[in-house]
């Protein structure tokens, strides 16, 4: 059974740094595309950032671009999501989301979430 | 970025009813395209994937139509258990952008 656990959320200040992390089980996690994905309290879905099998490649949506950094570690089946320069608007639960490869890489899987709330 | 403009952001409707959700996409994204339902409080949950491709599990009222840059999810036959928002998703290019959202409530 996949499973995709996140955790590392939290309440944090104005311009002060957090990590997220993702714990994932029941499938090669090495093999595929991870991403994160966000919602805030009563908003829609955003896409936030990706990361490639081998993490050699990323992506970062705009909104987030120079503050947020994605990573992997293969050998702990772990992603993680690090933030910083905080703002309010980066308020939500973030989502960890497993997606397929080849020619048709939708998200097939998503963890539960982690609120990260980012506030004086 | 591609747009994806989902509509109407919010229906009503009664069990038995049939309900339809439309996604445009800003430019063609072939059959790139997925759809989501998410309950409150739950992550969002897979339910069509390449535009009409039905997710394993997932009951047969739901269908998913289209391609280029118009796509429709159609649930046939509404049950209690469908009232939720529903996404749809283009993957044909980055960013994976997301329709707004349509909340389907009881009436």
């Amino acid at each position: 059974e996949v499973q995709l656990v996140e955790s590392g959320g939290g309440l944090v200040q104005p311009g002060g740094s957090l990590r997220l992390s993702c714990s994932a089980s029941g499938f090669t996690f090495s093999s595929y595309a991870m991403h994160w994905v966000r919602q805030a309290p009563g908003k829609g879905l955003e896409y936030v950032s990706a990361i490639s099998s081998n993490g050699g490649s990323t992506y970062y949506a705009d909104s987030v671009k120079g503050r947020f950094t994605i990573s992997r570690d293969n050998s702990k089946n772990t992603l993680y999501l690090q933030m910083s320069s905080l703002r309010a608007e980066d308020t939500a639960v973030y989502y960890c989301v497993k997606s397929l490869t080849g020619s048709s890489p939708y998200f097939d899987y998503w963890g539960q979430g982690t609120l990260v709330t980012v506030s004086s | 970025a591609i747009r994806i403009t989902q509509s109407p952001s919010s229906l009503s409707a009664s069990t038995g009813d049939r309900v339809t959700i439309t996604c445009r996409a800003s430019q063609g994204i072939s059959s790139y395209l997925a759809w989501y339902q998410q309950k409150p409080g739950k992550a969002p949950k897979l339910l069509i994937y390449a535009a009409s491709t039905l997710q394993s599990g997932v009951p047969s009222r739901f269908s998913g139509s289209g391609s280029g840059t118009d796509f429709t999810l159609t649930i046939s036959c509404l049950q209690s258990e469908d009232f939720a928002t529903y996404y749809c998703q283009q993957y044909y290019s980055y960013p994976r952008t997301f329709g707004g959202g349509t909340k389907v409530e009881i009436k």
